[in-house]
């Protein structure tokens, strides 16, 4: 089973910024938090990622809470090209990756 | 091109018949994963290979689905005698080699194969 809860769609007008929620609170210290996407009838693609930081990238942002069972992913500026399923992961050593559902996150213009 | 490379892109067979999926990683990636993908569904684990180690084979549905990893790079999903239920989009990802302790590696996916199953 995976070990991620997200809610299951959200919506965001185009320009403004999405909060994407992930809660994982059965985290292990080793784990490392991982954000995919994916776009309609493509494999998913790598977001970001962090252990304890809170991380930046060019595509978005990643809001660690500090007990690490949870997390955010942030968009600044949502466009319609963000519309996609957005999973987060717990990603152990050695171990195999299990996806939830993910959030199907839709762009209102 | 260093992606993934999943061939062929699309596939049709006939219920009954055998088929065999390949995934090329990137090279140097030890860790190698399938996935398949129902129609408007999740991703579902299918198997898990990491370096010489024994593969994680739990999330293989049945025993007509087996895969190998030869040389511990290319990849072979099969699936012996398909059935209609089969019909999916199958996806390989690989990952770079964890050297013991606290891993950050990246999963990259392939483009995933079409399976349609008549």
């Amino acid at each position: 089973d995976a070990k991620t809860t997200q809610p299951n769609s959200m919506e965001s007008n185009e320009e403004e910024p999405v909060h994407l929620p992930c809660n994982h609170s059965t985290i292990s210290g080793t784990d490392y938090i991982h954000w995919y996407r994916q776009l309609p009838s493509q494999g998913p693609e790598y977001v970001i990622h962090g252990l304890t930081s809170n991380v930046n990238n060019r595509m978005a942002s990643l809001a660690i809470a500090e007990d690490r069972k949870s997390s955010t992913l942030i968009l600044h500026r949502a466009t319609l090209r963000d519309a996609a399923v957005y999973y987060c992961i717990l990603k152990t050593s050695y171990d195999k990756v299990i996806f939830g559902p993910g959030t199907s996150l839709s762009v209102i213009p | 091109g260093a992606g993934v490379s999943q061939s062929p892109s699309n596939k049709v067979t006939e219920k009954g018949k055998d088929v065999e999926l390949r995934c090329d990683p990137i090279s140097g990636h030890t860790a190698l994963y399938w996935y398949r993908q129902s129609l408007g569904q999740g991703l579902e684990f299918l198997i898990y290979f990491q370096g010489n180690s024994a593969p994680d084979k739990s999330g293989l549905p049945s025993d007509r689905f087996s895969a190998e990893r030869t040389g511990g790079s290319v990849s072979t999903l099969t699936i012996q005698r398909t059935q209609q239920e089969d019909s999916a989009v199958y996806l390989c990802a690989s990952s770079t080699s964890t050297t013991g302790g606290w891993t950050n590696e990246k999963l990259f996916f392939g483009s995933g194969t079409q399976l349609s199953v008549l």
